[in-house]
């Protein structure tokens, strides 16, 4: 049974360009949540994802926007990046008919902004 | 809204003595409560939690939280350390009134000595 997958590992980037993040939930699961995690942070919410809608955001920017398939993935965009955004890229898959309150997370895609 | 207070940034033990993380919880909904686990360069493993009914749980790795509603807690503790219990962990609150969205506190990193 394939956890909860995250694509690419690591990635660097440069002040002002574009990323896309990748995510698969777990299997049976049918909603993603997505979660920035600073160094010596804990996660912070960014927002979820649910019969292919955003059903709830945190605070975070316009330039973060996300996306999900009808296979329930899931990708998270980052736009015109700033130095700040450099962190650990948390993806967590649940099941709404299931036990939707516990989320389970894959091992994470880390961002440096240069 | 709610918020996690874990007190301790970091904490020492030693190989066989017991393991106490705290942490105390804000919520305006009824809570539910989780503690992870992070591995150096890894994503967050789920512990253990509570939801509702019994309020000592018991997690993976020999764990146990328990669910103090008259004190807002959820106190972690092990009786014996390993040395593989070297890691941080996050305790985090959601609930089905908050859309069961996480969130963490700041974390605690615990080190063995051997």
């Amino acid at each position: 049974d394939a956890g909860v997958t995250q694509s690419p590992t690591h990635l660097i980037k440069t002040r002002g360009q574009q990323v896309t993040l990748r995510c698969s939930p777990k299997s049976g699961h049918d909603t993603v949540s997505w979660y920035q995690q600073a160094l010596g942070q804990g996660p912070q919410f960014i927002f979820q994802y649910y019969e292919e809608e955003e059903r709830q955001r945190g605070n975070f920017p316009d330039r973060f926007s996300g996306h999900q398939f009808p296979n329930y993935s899931s990708e998270l965009n980052v736009n015109a990046l700033l130095l700040g955004d450099s962190a650990l890229y948390l993806c967590a898959s649940s099941w709404e008919r299931g036990s939707g309150e516990t989320q389970y997370f894959g091992p994470g895609t880390r961002l440096l902004v240069l | 809204a709610q918020s996690v207070t874990q007190l301790g940034s970091h904490v020492s033990v030693s190989e066989g003595a017991l393991v106490l993380l705290r942490c105390n919880y804000s919520s305006s909904v009824p809570p539910y409560l989780f503690w992870y686990v992070q591995y150096p360069n890894q994503g967050l493993q789920l512990l253990l939690k509570y939801t509702t009914g019994a309020t000592l749980v018991k997690g993976i790795n020999g764990f146990e939280a328990e669910f103090k509603k008259s004190e807002t807690s959820f106190h972690l503790t092990k009786p014996s350390a390993h040395m593989s219990d070297a890691a941080e962990y996050f305790c985090a609150v959601s609930g089905k009134a908050a859309g069961n969205k996480l969130t963490f506190g700041g974390g605690t990193r615990v080190l063995v000595k051997p």
